[in-house]
């Protein structure tokens, strides 16, 4: 059974401090994708990384692959309290389902 | 173009009864997936579909079931509901039956009382 940790798993910090969340796991994923869930609504795809070392930047994130596709950060820089929320990551080997994280509880205070 | 919809969004139910959740995918998304998510258990997988064939299943008892139509819309239905069953039901599509990218409806939130 693939299992996909992350950590930490709540994490409360001022705005415009900067923060990573790791996900790691013992299994090679052929993707990695990291979500975004907001109170009473449904994750929001973010990004998806393919190969290994891989880094993608969305403004303030950036999202890193590791160099065997079995683990992912993502770093924000100078978070703002619009980046609070859930973050999700999910990876899948070959065409297995998907298997998430727990999920890491952010919260960014003004 | 519309994204993943899921009716209906908030429900309350009594143990013993069923329920019928239903989602229609991203235009062109073939393939359907349904969650479970609980604060305690986090997302956890309950299966997909595609072209009206189920092709994986998650851990959960037969009291879960799904199907999909024609037309690639997807409902899934829980029988006999017990308290545990309370959570938010995601709904997720992807376009073909490859690829592991795949886009979330807002989801159902059933209580059960």
């Amino acid at each position: 059974t693939q299992l996909l940790e992350q950590s930490p798993q709540f994490l409360s910090i001022q705005e415009g401090e900067n923060l990573t969340v790791y996900c790691n796991s013992s299994s090679v994923f052929s993707s990695l994708q990291w979500y975004r869930q907001e109170p009473g609504e449904g994750p929001v795809l973010l990004v998806t990384v393919v190969t290994g070392g891989e880094v993608k930047k969305l403004k303030r994130l950036t999202f890193q692959f590791g160099d065997a596709r079995k683990d992912s950060s993502l770093h924000i820089t100078a978070a703002q309290p619009g980046d609070t929320g859930l973050y999700l990551c999910a990876g899948a080997e070959g065409a297995q389902k998907l298997v998430f994280g727990q999920g890491t509880r952010l919260t960014i205070n003004p | 173009k519309a994204g993943v919809t899921q009716t209906p969004r908030y429900l309350i139910k009594t143990r013993g009864q069923q329920v019928t959740l239903s989602c229609s995918p991203i235009s062109g998304h073939r393939s359907v997936s349904w969650y479970q998510q609980t604060p305690g258990q986090g997302l956890q997988f309950l299966f997909e579909y595609f072209s009206e064939t189920q092709r994986n299943k998650g851990n959960f008892p037969g009291r879960f079931s799904g199907r999909q139509f024609s037309n690639s819309r997807s409902e899934m239905n829980v029988s006999t509901l017990e308290l545990g069953d309370s959570a938010l039901y995601l709904c997720a599509s992807k376009q073909g039956a490859s690829g592991n990218t795949i886009y979330f409806g807002e989801g159902s939130w059933l209580t059960v009382v």
